[in-house]
């Protein structure tokens, strides 16, 4: 089967740059996704690894290495709106597989 | 608007009823996936269909049944709901495969 284990809870201040951290046990799959979740919103899709590396879009940075069985989100300049849930997912076998979720406070 | 419609919004109903909840996937989006959201919980994969045909399926009951039209659009079914199915319903569509998916607004089922 597959898991993935995040923190269930992470705090930064405004300005700062947080990671939040995604390590997975799976017998394969084909990539490692994330996902932002305001309270009371839908899931929106932020970014996906395919291959070991890091891949930037504007303030976020995810990283994944497959040999670690690892991965993490990186957010830059955080923004009160930022405050959120962040999921990781595996994605294989014509399904993704979602985390617990961490749920991420900015403080002013 | 994510493209993805989701309706109702809200349900509430009885345990022992039996409830449809319908989603039509992004315009040229083929696969449709369920799934299922408790309160302050992860996303629970409930199943996947592409292009009508049922591809994978994830921890769910054997009171819960879906399907997908030709049109493309998806429903849920729950029957003999009991307390314990209340919570947050999400539809997600993609082209293809994994990545990326687009999520409607969701439905939110109280069993009273």
């Amino acid at each position: 089967g597959q898991s993935l284990e995040q923190p269930s809870e992470v705090t930064a201040v405004e300005g700062a740059i947080v990671q939040i951290n995604c390590t997975y046990q799976t017998s394969g799959f084909y990539g490692l996704s994330w996902y932002q979740q305001h309270d009371g919103g839908a899931p929106t899709f932020l970014s996906y690894n395919a291959l070991d590396g890091l891949e930037e879009t504007g303030r976020f940075s995810s990283f994944l290495s497959r040999s670690d069985s690892y991965g993490y989100l990186l957010l830059q300049e955080l923004q009160m709106k930022d405050s959120a849930s962040y999921f990781c997912a595996l994605s294989g076998g014509f399904k993704t597989i979602f985390g617990a979720g961490t749920r991420l406070f900015v403080k002013a | 608007d994510s493209g993805v419609t989701q309706t109702p919004k809200h349900l509430i109903t009885a345990t022992g009823q039996r409830v449809t909840l319908r989603c039509s996937p992004r315009s040229g989006d083929l696969s449709v996936y369920w799934y299922q959201q408790s309160l302050d919980q992860g996303l629970q994969f409930l199943i996947h269909y592409y292009n009508g045909e049922e591809r994978a399926k994830g921890n769910i009951l054997e009171r819960f049944s879906a399907q997908q039209f030709p049109d493309l659009h998806s429903e849920l079914n729950l029957s003999s709901l009991e307390l314990g199915d209340s919570a947050l319903y999400f539809c997600a569509s993609s082209v293809g495969g994994g990545n990326g998916y687009t999520f409607g607004s969701g439905t939110r089922l109280t069993v009273v």
